[in-house]
């Protein structure tokens, strides 16, 4: 059984460009959470989709966005790259069915190093 | 902001037990006491929960007061692949709520 997995593992862009980092979660998940850890830190949560629509936001811009798709996968933009976005990102799926007790299980991450 | 309180740092020997504090004084009735911890790069990865009972599975135990406002996690026998960052976090387990992670306690585990 795959756990989450996330892709790119690394990437390197240029302030002012574009990225989009992909999650796939874990099987018999529906529910898919994004979240920032800035090195040093702890995680931050970004937002949340489920049924293909963003549920809940943490305290981040409009630059963020995301996206989820009919297979529970995700996707997570974020545009205008600031230098500041240089992170850890993390995906976590979790299950909303009846008696889950709404662990979330984390991927990998994807490290974004912006120049 | 975290609603938790935990040490930035401990150590424990290799084959002791680790007690790791948390103190959660502002806990609501509903919310639930969860236990992540993040080994160096890696994402973060569910330990334990609990709501008022003491909690025993396969990777650790957690014990909570009776008052709710202090839990405790105890790893029975602290190996080297427990070196890691552990973070407590109270959330409503109804559904599925964000984590708000702390900047948590750094664990080494030492030969």
């Amino acid at each position: 059984d795959a756990g989450v997995t996330q892709s790119p593992t690394h990437l390197i862009k240029t302030r002012g460009q574009q990225v989009t980092l992909r999650c796939s979660p874990k099987s018999g998940h529906d529910t898919v959470s994004w979240y920032q850890q800035a090195l040093g830190q702890g995680p931050q949560f970004i937002f949340q989709y489920y049924e293909e629509e963003e549920r809940q936001r943490g305290n981040f811009p409009d630059r963020f966005s995301g996206h989820q798709f009919p297979n529970y996968s995700s996707e997570l933009n974020v545009n205008a790259l600031l230098l500041g976005d240089s992170a850890l990102y993390l995906c976590a799926s979790s299950w909303r069915g009846r008696g889950s007790t709404y662990e979330q299980y984390f991927g990998p991450g994807t490290r974004l190093t912006v120049t | 902001d975290a609603k938790t309180t935990q040490p930035t740092s401990m150590d424990c020997a290799e084959g002791r037990a680790a007690n790791l504090p948390c103190n959660h004084s502002t806990i609501s009735g509903n919310e639930y006491v969860y236990w992540y911890r993040q080994i160096h790069s890696q994402g973060p990865q569910y330990i334990i929960h609990g709501l008022k009972n003491n909690e025993t599975n396969e990777m650790a135990s957690l014990i909570i007061t009776e008052d709710r406002k202090s839990s405790t996690l105890i790893l029975p026998h602290a190996t080297l692949r427990d070196t890691a960052v552990y973070y407590c976090i109270v959330r409503v387990a109804i559904r599925t709520d964000k984590l708000i992670f702390g900047t948590g306690t750094r664990l080494q585990v030492f030969p």
